[in-house]
């Protein structure tokens, strides 16, 4: 089956440094994403991860091992305005279309 | 400006009557779709939509219907809603090239009473 495991909730320091982790099994895989949801909006995008390594951009970086179905979404000198919901989705070959899986996503809490 | 609009934002009906939530992008993506989002649940798939007139089933197709005449539009048609079908709503599209970034719309937030 597909599966996106990731910490239901976390909380962090303003200034410090967090790590938001993503397991995931599934078949086809063809890439994974990194989104940002403030409470009560749309999704918008922050990363995309399709060979193993790190992605920087800017504050956020995003890791993927596709042998180990890991990725992580790394946020420095955090914000307040970084509280959010961030969600790990995985792109998958299914029937000729990329389909997009989401996990259930991690709520992040800065506090001053 | 690159967007994806939905309508309406909010509706409260009544189980059985019939409503249809629009969504229309103007990036000229070929692939839409509708997800519901409900707590601990993440987002579902409802339906998708590879190019005018193709659509499949996503994960939880029951109870909704869509249509993709134009590349721009994918109407979600809710032909008698029910009270589990309360959520909240988005259309996505996204191109068919890499890196496949989806835009979601605003978001609907349907209650079924």
């Amino acid at each position: 089956g597909q599966n996106i495991d990731q910490p239901t909730e976390m909380t962090a320091t303003e200034g410090a440094i967090v790590q938001i982790n993503c397991t995931y099994q599934t078949s086809g895989f063809n890439g994974l994403f990194w989104y940002q949801q403030h409470a009560g909006e749309a999704p918008t995008f922050l990363s995309y991860n399709v060979l193993d390594g790190l992605e920087e951009k800017g504050r956020f970086s995003s890791f993927l091992s596709r042998s180990k179905g890991y990725s992580y979404l790394l946020l420095k000198e955090l914000q307040m305005k970084d509280s959010a919901s961030y969600l790990c989705a995985v792109r998958s070959i299914s029937g000729g279309y990329n389909k997009l899986i989401f996990g259930a996503g991690t709520r992040l809490a800065v506090h001053p | 400006e690159a967007q994806v609009t939905q309508n309406p934002r909010y509706l409260i009906t009544v189980t059985g009557k019939k409503l249809t939530v629009t969504c229309s992008q103007n990036m000229n993506h070929e692939y839409m779709s509708w997800y519901r989002q409900d707590p601990g649940l993440g987002l579902r798939q409802i339906y998708y939509s590879m190019n005018v007139e193709v659509t499949d089933k996503g994960d939880v197709p029951e109870g909704y219907k869509v249509s993709r005449k134009e590349k721009r539009n994918f109407p979600l048609i809710l032909e008698s809603p029910s009270p589990n079908q309360t959520s909240l709503y988005f259309c996505a599209s996204s191109s068919a090239h890499p890196p496949y970034e989806q835009y979601f719309g605003p978001g609907t937030r349907l209650t079924v009473t």
